[in-house]
């Protein structure tokens, strides 16, 4: 059974602040990693992707992969209110593009 | 920008009927996908598809559900005879190629089953 793993939180981190969120994912096949922010009772929302071991950076967002370790990080910095929402990790394995999610971390960002 | 739709928004049905979720892809992408998610819970892989066939499917997508392309742009799902258990949001998604791509989701379709 392939797994990832966040933890639930809530994360509350202040306004201006880096957010750090965190997910490990079971399958060492796994070749490919998503972000999506999910605002609630809405759809995924792709906001990072990551295929090689490093950092990837995109604006506020920067997307952390270590494969020897099996875990993947997405930072926030200058978190922002609109930032508060639901960030689930998505890893893809197996050749094809089924997307196994984990439960998704919560970030409160407080003014 | 290109988005993928979904219809309904909301759907609401008896035990043991008929439902079809239908979905429009982004346009130029060739691989679709129906997801779930049960209130609370993870985002679930339902069907992929490509080809006119399925490509992989979960354990969760039994004989009571079924896909199709019908023509060249809409893509549905029907399950069969629904239950209590199949109230979820319902996300189709697609992706421009098969491996490694980025999949976007469209709105969703929340299904009540009473």
């Amino acid at each position: 059974q392939k797994e990832v793993e966040q933890n639930s939180g809530p994360l509350s981190v202040p306004e201006g602040a880096i957010a750090s969120l965190n997910c490990t994912y079971s399958d060492r096949g796994s070749q490919s990693f998503f972000w999506y922010r999910q605002y609630s009772g809405k759809s995924p929302e792709l906001i990072m992707f990551i295929y090689s071991n490093g950092d990837k950076e995109d604006g506020r967002f920067t997307a952390q992969l270590n494969k020897a370790s099996q875990y993947v990080s997405l930072l926030i910095r200058d978190s922002q209110p609109s930032d508060s929402a639901t960030y689930l990790c998505a890893v893809a394995s197996g050749g094809g593009n089924k997307l196994t999610f984990g439960t998704g971390t919560q970030l409160k960002v407080e003014l | 920008e290109p988005e993928v739709t979904q219809t309904p928004s909301h759907q609401v049905t008896q035990m043991g009927q008929e439902v079809i979720l239908r979905c429009v892809p982004i346009s130029n992408h060739l691989y679709f996908y129906w997801y779930r998610q049960i209130l609370g819970q993870k985002v679930e892989f339902l069907v992929s598809f490509y080809n006119n066939e399925i490509s992989e499917k979960s354990e969760i997508f039994d004989d009571q559900f079924s896909v199709e392309r019908p023509d060249g742009s809409n893509f549905t799902l029907k399950i069969r005879s629904t239950k209590l258990e199949d109230s979820a949001m319902y996300f189709c998604a697609s992706s421009e190629a098969g491996t490694n791509e980025k999949l976007f989701f469209g709105s969703g379709t929340q299904l009540s089953v009473l």
